[in-house]
């Protein structure tokens, strides 16, 4: 079946260091690709999405642009700040039935920033 | 305010005790999901459900059922709670039924604890 594969579980970086967490996909169709982030207590939080190949998503300084050749939707920010400290995770949508849909999630990183 | 709402929060209960979790959208969505997120923080989908059809993760024990009584309302029922149903619950909404693009907005979670 369809999966996502976040290389890094856990990333440590000091403010202002540029941050890449890697997302690679494996899908029998086209799939949307998104990044959500979660913090402590809440649900995750939509980021932003792609859904074609070449497409850059962004938000919050956060980008990833949507590799079809490599299938990757790595997830990249020029300057960290203590607040992205968080949770972050690549997902892809798919079908779910015949109609239906359903995000498959990779495992998450933590993203810690020291002030 | 528009959101995806759930309570309770949190929940302890012994094994063998039924459970329900309430979950109200306010953003005017068609379709209405539950996740679970276990102790690692992976996330997986369970049900998938808007007034025309409910796609089941195949995985799901069927101790679990959703109730809906339209579609801003999708409340989750364990039947006799097993400590490994020990998770977060979380509660999510698109606005569409099949659209792989479309995005998915969470609730805060329902942590459950089975003693």
């Amino acid at each position: 079946g369809d999966s996502v594969t976040q290389t890094e579980g856990q990333v440590a970086l000091s403010e202002e260091d540029f941050l890449t967490i890697h997302c690679n996909y494996s899908a029998s169709g086209y799939p949307a690709l998104f990044w959500y982030v979660q913090y402590p207590g809440e649900g995750p939080q939509f980021l932003f999405r792609a859904s074609r190949d070449k497409e850059k998503g962004s938000s919050r300084g956060f980008e990833a642009t949507y590799d079809k050749g490599t299938t990757s939707f790595h997830l990249r920010k020029a300057s960290v700040q203590e607040s992205d400290s968080a949770v972050y995770y690549c997902a892809l949508g798919d079908r779910c039935g015949s109609s239906g849909n359903k995000l498959i999630f990779g495992i998450g990183t933590l993203l810690s920033v020291k002030p | 305010e528009t959101a995806v709402f759930q309570t309770p929060n949190y929940h302890v209960t012994q094994v063998g005790n039924e459970v329900s979790f309430n979950c109200k959208q306010t953003l005017g969505h068609d379709t209405m999901y539950w996740y679970k997120q276990d102790s690692k923080k992976l996330l997986k989908i369970m049900f998938s459900y808007n007034n025309k059809q409910l796609i089941v993760n195949e995985t799901v024990p069927r101790r679990f059922s959703p109730q809906s009584s339209d579609k801003a309302h999708l409340n989750l029922r364990i039947k006799s709670v097993e400590p490994e149903d020990s998770a977060v619950y979380l509660c999510a909404s698109s606005p569409d039924w099949g659209g792989l693009q479309d995005t998915q907005y969470f609730g805060p979670g329902t942590r459950l604890l089975v003693l």
